[in-house]
């Protein structure tokens, strides 16, 4: 069975701190796809990135940064020089890759609040 | 990118009455949705997946005769919550993948807040 945990319920920051969301993922499959979601309060959820369990290069979007690490099963966030408006929920989700629709088993989800 | 639109986005309905939600796929065709329930706070929890044509899989623990998923065609799905109750207050949210693109991010619709009283 597949889990994604999210061991951080809460961060607090103040504008222009770095921050870094963790997400541990478990899986018995060789092939998966992991995901980070937005979640504004508004409800929506906004899709950030899709990372394959083949591909282990770190990637920079902007502000964005994520540290995938098959060793530890960790697929990390990194917002650097936080903003207002990066406050959200965030989730981590992971797919398995049997089948074309799998369905996507979503963490606990974080709540980043970023204070001017 | 591909765009799923989900209606209403806010409900309020009487506690005994049935809610429709509707979930459109604007420029593909969806085969499969997905519909999930996200309490206060809480994560997304998958309550079934919707197959166009057939009956709908629904996970363990949620009542296929409370939450009626209807997939009559390539770019809808509706959920219907039957006899409400209070308890049923949540946030719904559908989601749809294009065919033939195994595993791309899948595509969330703006949600349904509902609110029972």
């Amino acid at each position: 069975a597949q889990k994604v945990t999210q061991a951080q319920t809460e961060i607090s920051v103040v504008e222009k701190e770095d921050v870094t969301l963790d997400c541990v993922y478990e899986t018995r499959d060789t092939t998966y796809y992991l995901f980070w979601y937005k979640q504004p309060p508004s409800g929506e959820l906004v899709f950030l990135i899709r990372r394959n369990s083949f591909d282990e290069q770190n990637e920079i979007s902007g502000r964005y940064s994520w540290n995938f690490q098959k060793s530890t099963s960790s697929f990390n966030f990194t917002i650097t020089a936080s903003q207002v408006v990066d406050s959200a929920v965030y989730f981590c989700a992971l797919s398995e890759g049997r089948s074309g629709y799998s369905t996507l088993t979503f963490g606990k989800g974080t709540m980043l609040l970023v204070s001017p | 990118g591909a765009v799923v639109s989900q209606h209403p986005s806010r409900v309020i309905c009487k506690s005994g009455t049935s809610v429709k939600i509707e979930c459109r796929s604007l420029d593909f065709q969806a085969t499969t949705m997905f519909w999930y329930r996200q309490f206060p706070k809480q994560s997304l929890m998958l309550m079934a997946t919707s197959n166009e044509g057939s009956k709908a899989t629904y996970e363990q623990g949620v009542e296929k005769d409370k939450f009626l998923i209807n997939h009559a065609s390539l770019t809808l799905s509706t959920l219907t919550v039957t006899s409400a109750h209070p308890e049923d207050s949540s946030f719904y949210i559908c989601s749809a993948r294009e065919p033939g693109r195994v595993n791309t991010e899948a595509f969330f619709g703006q949600g349904t807040r509902l609110t029972v009283v």
